[in-house]
C-alpha cells in the first residue's frame, strides 16, 4: 500500500523567504507525482505535475524535483508572498492519487 | 474553459438518509474520480469512472456507489448515511486519468 508523508506538517516564514516542502512515498512504481494547493474550505488547485521519467518541473516561482528511486519529491517556492499561505499537498499517481497529509504554510507580511 | 463543477455545494442530511452528489468534468475529459476528505483520514480515493465504466475502486463500503453518463458527468450516491460520512467530497477530472487531475470545489456533506 502506498504511503505518502509530508514534512513538516506546518511552516511559518516571513515574506520573501524561500519555501522548501518535502514529500516522501514508499512505492516507487508511480506514473506521476502532483503538487496541489488547498485554501481553507476549498477544492484543490493543481500546481505542478512531474512524470515518473522526469527529474524536475518548473512553473514561475515554483520548482518541483522528483527522485523516484529514493521516493522523494521537493517543492521549492521562491520569494514567498502572503498569498502563498495555504496547505500544500503532494500526491502520487498509480491508478489513483494517494495523498500526503499536507504542509500548512503561513507567510507573514 | 470552464472548470470542474460540483453540485450541490453544501448538504445537511440525517442518519439513514441517502444523498446524491453531482460532478461535471472539464469538457473533453473522460475520467472522473471521487475523493473523500476528512480531518482525521485526509484525502481518500473512492472510485474512478472512465467512459461510463467504473475502472478503479477504493476501500469504501458498498453504501458508496457512483455512475457516469455518456457526457462524462458523474454522480456519487451514499445510502444509509452515517455520522462518519460527514466530509468534503471532491471530484477530479482528467483526459484519460493519467494526466493532471483538476479538482472541483467540493460538496460539503454534514450528517446529523
Amino acid at each position: 500500500k502506498q504511503e505518502v508523508t509530508q514534512i513538516p506538517a506546518a511552516l511559518s516564514v516571513p515574506e520573501g523567504e524561500n519555501l522548501v516542502l518535502n514529500c516522501s512515498f514508499t512505492d516507487s512504481a508511480i506514473y506521476n507525482l502532483q503538487w496541489f494547493r488547498q485554501d481553507p474550505g476549498k477544492g484543490l488547485t493543481s500546481l505542478l505535475l512531474i512524470q515518473s521519467s522526469q527529474r524536475e518541473q518548473t512553473s514561475g516561482r515554483l520548482n518541483a524535483s522528483l527522485d523516484k528511486s529514493s521516493g522523494r519529491s521537493t517543492l521549492y517556492i521562491a520569494a514567498s508572498q502572503p498569498g502563498d499561505s495555504a496547505t500544500y499537498l503532494c500526491a502520487v499517481y498509480d491508478y489513483k492519487l494517494s495523498f500526503g497529509a499536507g504542509t500548512t504554510v503561513t507567510v507573514r507580511a | 474553459k470552464a472548470g470542474v463543477t460540483q453540485t450541490p455545494r453544501y448538504l445537511i442530511k440525517t442518519r439513514g438518509q441517502q444523498v446524491t452528489l453531482s460532478c461535471s468534468p472539464i469538457s473533453g475529459h473522460r475520467s472522473v474520480s471521487w475523493y473523500q476528505q476528512t480531518p482525521g483520514q485526509g484525502l481518500q480515493f473512492l472510485f474512478e469512472y472512465f467512459s461510463e465504466t467504473q475502472r478503479n475502486k477504493g476501500n469504501f463500503p458498498g453504501r458508496f456507489s457512483g455512475r457516469q453518463f455518456s457526457n462524462s458527468r458523474s454522480e456519487m450516491n451514499v445510502s444509509t448515511l452515517e455520522l462518519g460520512d460527514s466530509a468534503l467530497y471532491l471530484c477530479a477530472s482528467s483526459i484519460t486519468g493519467q494526466e493532471t487531475q483538476y479538482f472541483g470545489p467540493g460538496t460539503r456533506l454534514l450528517v446529523l
